[in-house]
């Protein structure tokens, strides 16, 4: 497709399951990251992947925490034993690389509801 | 203190008028600046960025870095309906960007 790719766009699920969430980046895009938006906030970074390899993971907020990338392309965010802390909308970005005048195209978005 | 501080509004103006959203920031290193649009449950959206101070006009929208008092803003003139949405502020970090630290955003609505 031509645009970022998250699927699903909405889960619920019992608190203390495991959730996988899925961001496709648009093709040969190397620089891809995980934010959060918690109700009416701005956004929360996450992790910064470069390639397969994630330079940058200090916003992980627990070790509940973990995504990885395969292949230089897609990009899995795996939440474990979910809280309803956890409830939020999940947006990942993608760009050409981690440049500063680059534009980070995002998806949009995972809604995770904790219940 | 947050390294990205932004007025969350809701800011509601009449059709056509003279938005200004502001933030302010408190890392005097940074040297890019960015605002993005977000529209009610999609991603945000790059609208403009600028490098250092001065500033940057795009049709109705102007971006403004003021860096000797660490605030940037952007302008909207003759404001539209369709501008209703969440503008957020947002500065890159790093030397290869990283991490992009965004503002709280500013809940923007035009009355027709």
């Amino acid at each position: 497709g031509a645009g970022v790719s998250q699927s699903p766009s909405n889960k619920v699920t019992e608190k203390g399951k495991d959730v996988e969430l899925r961001c496709d980046p648009i093709s040969g895009h190397t620089a891809l990251y995980w934010y959060r938006q918690s109700l009416g906030q701005g956004l929360e970074f996450l992790i910064y992947f470069q390639g397969n390899s994630a330079p940058d993971k200090s916003g992980l907020p627990s070790d509940r925490f973990s995504a990885e990338r395969t292949g230089g392309s897609v990009s899995t965010l795996t939440i474990q034993r979910t809280q309803q802390e956890d409830s939020a909308v999940y947006l990942c970005a993608s760009s050409p690389q981690g440049t500063l005048n680059t534009e980070a195209f995002f998806g949009q978005g995972t809604r995770l509801t904790v219940v | 203190q947050k390294e990205v501080e932004q007025d969350p509004g809701p800011l509601s103006v009449p059709e056509g008028a003279i938005v200004s959203l502001n933030c302010t920031y408190s890392n005097s290193a940074f040297q890019y600046f960015m605002w993005y649009r977000q529209y009610s449950r999609k991603g945000p959206e790059l609208l403009m960025y600028t490098y250092s101070s001065g500033n940057k006009e795009d049709g109705r929208f102007t971006a403004q870095v003021d860096k000797s008092s660490k605030y940037i803003s952007l302008f909207i003139r003759d404001s539209q309906p369709s501008d209703s949405a969440t503008y957020l502020c947002a500065i890159p970090q790093g030397s290869s960007a990283s991490k992009i630290i965004f503002g709280s955003g500013t809940r923007l609505s035009i009355r027709p």
